[in-house]
């Protein structure tokens, strides 16, 4: 089966950092990604990990295990536009993409 | 910028009659997706186009649900009879896929539909 996992809530404050976990359970596994979806509006592509690690772009940053099937996103300097949800998604191969539930990330100030 | 068009934007309808979404990938995607995004979950894969051929419609429910890319290019997504469980967003989406995997999906504003 196809399983991933992510905290359906966070609330974080305006400045600060916070990580939205994802774990995953698939049939296959190329590589990770991580969306960005504000309300009513189409998800956005963040980043895209195959390889262990961190990876970095401006104020965010993506990580995965492979042998741990998890990831996360890291969020730095939160801002008030970044209050959206966050889809963690799986390639599991062929060309297909799972997406988790997401995670609404409210920004407070 | 080269976008993904969908339409309508929005879409309200009655049980029992038919809908219609049309999708537009961005010019050269082989690869065409439709999802279904129920308020406060994920995109779900209804179904995934590779050039007009069908790869994955195993959670297209079927007896309702028709999709379409007869030319490679663009694509219908048809529910007949909608039902209430129907009303959600309608994502479509394109990638190029050509690093060996799907790539980055390139999503469309949506179809919200609205089942009364």
């Amino acid at each position: 089966g196809q399983n991933i996992d992510q905290p359906t809530e966070m609330t974080a404050t305006e400045g600060a950092i916070v990580q939205i976990n994802c774990t995953y359970q698939t049939s296959g596994f190329n590589g990770l990604f991580w969306y960005q979806q504000h309300a009513g509006e189409a998800p956005t592509f963040l980043s895209y990990n195959v390889l262990d690690g961190l990876e970095e772009k401006g104020r965010f940053s993506s990580f995965l295990s492979r042998s741990k099937g998890y990831s996360y996103l890291l969020l730095k300097e939160l801002q008030m536009k970044d209050s959206a949800s966050y889809l963690c998604a799986v390639d599991t191969g062929g060309f297909k993409t799972i997406f988790g539930a997401g995670t609404r990330l409210f920004v407070k100030a | 910028e080269a976008e993904v068009a969908q339409s309508p934007r929005y879409k309200i309808t009655e049980k029992s009659q038919a809908v219609a979404f049309w999708c537009d990938p961005i010019s050269g995607h082989a690869t065409l997706y439709w999802y279904r995004q129920i308020l406060g979950q994920g995109p779900e894969l209804l179904v995934q186009f590779q050039d007009e051929s069908v790869v994955d419609d195993s959670q297209l429910p079927k007896d309702r649900f028709s999709a379409e890319r007869l030319k490679g290019v663009d694509s219908t997504l048809k529910i007949q009879p909608a039902e209430l469980g129907d009303s959600a967003m309608y994502l479509c989406a394109s990638s190029s896929g050509t690093s060996g995997g799907p790539g980055e999906l390139f999503f469309g504003e949506g179809s919200r539909l609205t089942v009364l």
